[in-house]
């Protein structure tokens, strides 16, 4: 089985600063990794997802996340954000190989992003 | 090409009453996945369904049980409603089974208990 941790329920920021979230995983198989935001009264959006290859993975509106397997984690990062980027964002792990859809959801981290 | 729907995005039942939700896929999607997101849990899974049949089932107790039509829509009943089943309930539909075929999520029914 495979459980996701994201260790910031809230994260505030300024506009155009830097942000990180942050998830780490645990998994007995290799696994696909991925991220989902969520915006009020919508449902999950996918974000960006980790299923081989190169391990930086990035999305077409700035965010980017690193699969480290010796550290388990799939941080999520932008370099600037913006107030439309506020929303909550959800870290999810799936096994690799699986011929079935099972995926693990964190608790989810809101972003708020300040003017 | 016209997303994930369900219905009805707003449910109030009482407890004890049975509750049955909808989600129509993608049009060609045949993968239909339901989630339970609560603020205390988070985001759980329920079940996959896959032409017609359960592929896959979350650690829920029976009273929630679910099904596929031939047309991949799928419906998801809940019997003897609890005041913790109050949830949003999300579905997810996709192309075929395995994680490498993205999920696309429907808005979810907001169910509440009374």
């Amino acid at each position: 089985a495979q459980s996701v941790t994201q260790l910031d329920s809230q994260v505030p920021v300024f506009e155009e600063a830097p942000v990180e979230l942050r998830c780490n995983y645990s998994s007995s198989v290799s696994v696909y990794l991925f991220w989902y935001v969520q915006y009020p009264n919508q449902g999950l959006q996918l974000l960006l997802k980790y299923l081989s290859g190169s391990t930086l993975v990035e999305s077409i509106n700035g965010f980017e996340a690193e699969f480290n397997k010796s550290q388990t984690s799939f941080h999520l990062r932008k370099p600037s954000v913006h107030i439309s980027d506020t929303a909550e964002y959800f870290c999810a792990v799936s096994g690799r190989g699986y011929n079935f859809n099972k995926f693990y959801f964190g608790s989810g981290t809101k972003l708020n992003v300040k003017p | 090409k016209a997303g994930v729907t369900q219905t009805p995005r707003y449910l109030i039942k009482t407890r004890g009453q049975q509750v049955t939700l909808s989600c129509s896929p993608i049009s060609g999607h045949r993968s239909v996945s339901w989630y339970q997101q609560t603020p205390g849990q988070g985001l759980q899974f329920l079940f996959e369904y896959f032409s017609e049949t359960q592929r896959n089932k979350g650690n829920f107790p029976g009273r929630f049980s679910g099904r596929q039509f031939s047309n991949s829509r799928s419906e998801m009943n809940v019997s003897t409603l609890e005041l913790g089943d109050s949830a949003l309930y999300l579905c997810a539909s996709s192309l075929g089974q395995g994680a490498m075929n993205e999920q696309f999520f429907g808005p979810g029914t907001r169910l509440t208990v009374l």
